[in-house]
This record gives C-alpha cells, structure tokens and sequence, in this order.
C-alpha cells in the first residue's frame, strides 16, 4: 500500500531540459517536501509546501522551484537541469504537528 | 551543528552478528524514522516511531525519548542487509536526517 509516489525511480536528462519531478501522497497530508541526497552531504531541503499553492524555500532552493496546484501533489521543477543537479531525490510528506509521516522511494536524477 | 547524529559511520559485519546502529538527536520530536537504501537504489521506510520499540522480522527499533536517543538492531545479519541506514527525526513540521550509517555485511 504506497502511500507516497515518485512518478520515476531513474531518469536521465541533458543539460539545458526542463525536467519535472512529481511526488503523490493520498494521505490528505497538508506538508510536502523535496530533499536531495548527495555523497557526504546526507540529505538537504530544497523546498516544502504547508497546503496547496503555498510553498518555503528550504536550505539550497536554487536552480529549483515547486508546484503545488492540488493537496496531493508537490512537483519539484528543474527549469533547465545543470551536471551539478546530478542527484537522489526524495519526497515525504505529512499533517502538520502530527506523528505521521511518509517517505517516497527516491528518484535517481542524471543530467548529462 | 548537527541535529542528529549516528554512529558508527561505517560497519563491516560477519554474517550471523548482531548488529546495532545508533542515532541521537538533539531536537524534539514528534516521531523518528530509520530508512534504508541499498547501493544505488531507492530509500525504504523500516519504522516510524515515537514511543518504546518496533519489530519488523529480524529488525528492531527502539527509541528513548528522554535520552533522545534511538537504536536501529539486525538480529542474524545476512549479506542482503548491507545498505545505508538513516535515521530521520520529524519534529511535527520539518525533518532533520543522519548522514547515514554504511552496513557492509560479509559471507
């Protein structure tokens, strides 16, 4: 029973593209977040939403921004995708102030 | 400054050994996660705990809160089990997370 989807686990993308990354909870959660994961730098926020169209920058929000239009869905958006956005990334979610929470299972990004 | 820490940074194990991974943390919490990747792969939830302890097979997860500290343990460890495991608290609007633990289990 996945509660929270990555729409891919690997993709690959030259430098330059426009890549869109989705993540899906069906939790009625109001917090989504996006985190990528580097060698040596654990994981790190970029940005996370507390309801629809809201939106936080997180730690490295650069090169990035987010879409929020529907409580279901976060959508973390590279305008044009660089070598160095190379990267796992995660998506969780949850209530807010609540125990709940859910991870994604991570999407590897490689732009070439 | 590092909200959560976890210790050892690497571990390299026997097949059959016990095994224990410790987190600790400085923040307060509403619930603590362990998740495991395995090498160039996804990250998968193991627990999700606020209180007392969880058994999953041959995994095991306990958290004091008071201590603010958390155990991740692998009864029998089996070469499947090598993978990063991370602990990651949630403090009820945001995560902070381990830089992981590196679990190489041998034949």
């Amino acid at each position: 029973d996945v509660k929270v989807t990555q729409s891919s686990r690997y993709l690959v993308k030259r430098t330059g593209e426009k890549v869109f990354l989705e993540c899906v909870q069906d939790m009625d959660h109001e917090n989504m977040f996006w985190y990528r994961q580097d060698p040596g730098l654990g994981l790190r926020l970029i940005y996370f939403s507390y309801d629809v169209k809201m939106k936080e920058k997180g730690d490295i929000p650069e090169g990035y921004s987010v879409s929020r239009e529907k409580k279901e869905r976060f959508s973390l958006i590279l305008e044009s995708a660089s070598t160095n956005q190379t990267s796992m990334y995660l998506c969780a979610s949850s209530f807010i102030g609540d125990t709940e929470a859910f991870f994604g299972q991570g999407t590897r990004l490689t732009v070439v | 400054k590092n909200e959560v820490e976890q210790s050892p940074q690497n571990l390299t194990a026997q097949e059959g050994e016990f095994i224990t991974i410790n987190c600790s943390y400085s923040v307060g919490i509403s619930a603590l996660h362990w998740l495991q990747q395995h090498p160039g792969g996804g990250i998968v939830s193991l627990f999700m705990l606020s209180s007392g302890k969880k058994k999953h097979g041959r995994l095991i997860a306990t958290i004091n809160i008071q201590e603010k500290h958390s155990s991740l343990h692998i009864t029998a460890s089996h070469p499947r089990d090598s993978a990063v495991y991370i602990c990651a608290v949630y403090t009820g609007n945001q995560f902070y997370f381990g830089t992981g633990t590196s679990l190489t289990v041998i034949p």
